[in-house]
């Protein structure tokens, strides 16, 4: 149990486009969602925490009209790059968390690379 | 902000046991101790967490002191697949984010 997925693994695609990231949650209902970025050799970086239905709260020096959420289910967020530049490159990675339990675990997608030309 | 510190990197030999270090002086008392592992372009995963008693579970155990200022996940006999960052954080009880910090780097040696 407790399996989240995200789709795609990887993404190569041109500066000045956008890209959608999309992390699901396969087999629990995630009230929130939270969004990483990590790049080579750090370690991750929490950009935005998301709850259903409602706005995205975004780190300090997260651009959020760069970095559209959307969690508008219980198993998808949805993290889309806005005109994307070769700095945009890294590894992006979602975890939910279903908010019950006293520990409030979070479990993590497999991540997404995406790499801009 | 990460409240914890932990050494950059580790070496164990493949069989023996792996100690993984972590300062938390400034946990406060509704703060967890999590453990996460992260092995190489994979998301991290979940190992092992406790508030205050030492816990134990199929992966790891946790030892946590009595002040909480520090603790130790221990791997009893580490594998080449154990090789990935370990990563030690704290978060509150009702809490939501999870701030990473640095995390160790272990490498299981053959």
């Amino acid at each position: 149990g407790a399996v989240v997925s995200q789709h795609p693994s990887w993404v190569i695609c041109k500066s000045g486009t956008s890209v959608k990231i999309e992390c699901r949650s396969l087999d629990f209902q995630a009230t929130t969602m939270f969004w990483y970025r990590q790049f080579p050799k750090q370690s991750l970086m929490l950009m935005a925490t998301s709850n259903e239905g409602s706005k995205a709260t975004y780190e300090q020096g997260v651009e959020k009209d760069k970095f559209l959420i959307n969690h508008a289910s219980l198993t998808l967020s949805t993290l889309t790059v806005t005109s994307a530049h070769p700095e945009d490159s890294s590894f992006y990675i979602c975890s939910a968390s279903s908010g019950r339990g006293l520990a409030n675990e979070q479990f993590f997608g497999p991540g997404t690379r995406l790499t801009v030309l | 902000d990460a409240k914890t510190t932990q050494p950059p990197s580790m070496d164990c030999a493949e069989g023996r046991a792996a100690n993984l270090p972590c300062n938390h002086s400034t946990i406060s008392g509704n703060e967890y101790v999590y453990w996460y592992r992260q092995i190489h372009s994979q998301g991290p995963q979940y190992i092992i967490h406790g508030l205050k008693n030492n816990e134990t579970n199929e992966m790891a155990s946790l030892i946590i002191t009595e002040d909480r200022k520090s603790s130790t996940l221990i791997l009893p006999h580490a594998t080449l697949r154990d090789t990935a960052v370990y990563y030690c954080i704290v978060r509150a009880i009702t809490g939501n984010q999870f701030y990473f910090g640095t995390g160790t780097s272990l490498t299981v040696i053959p």
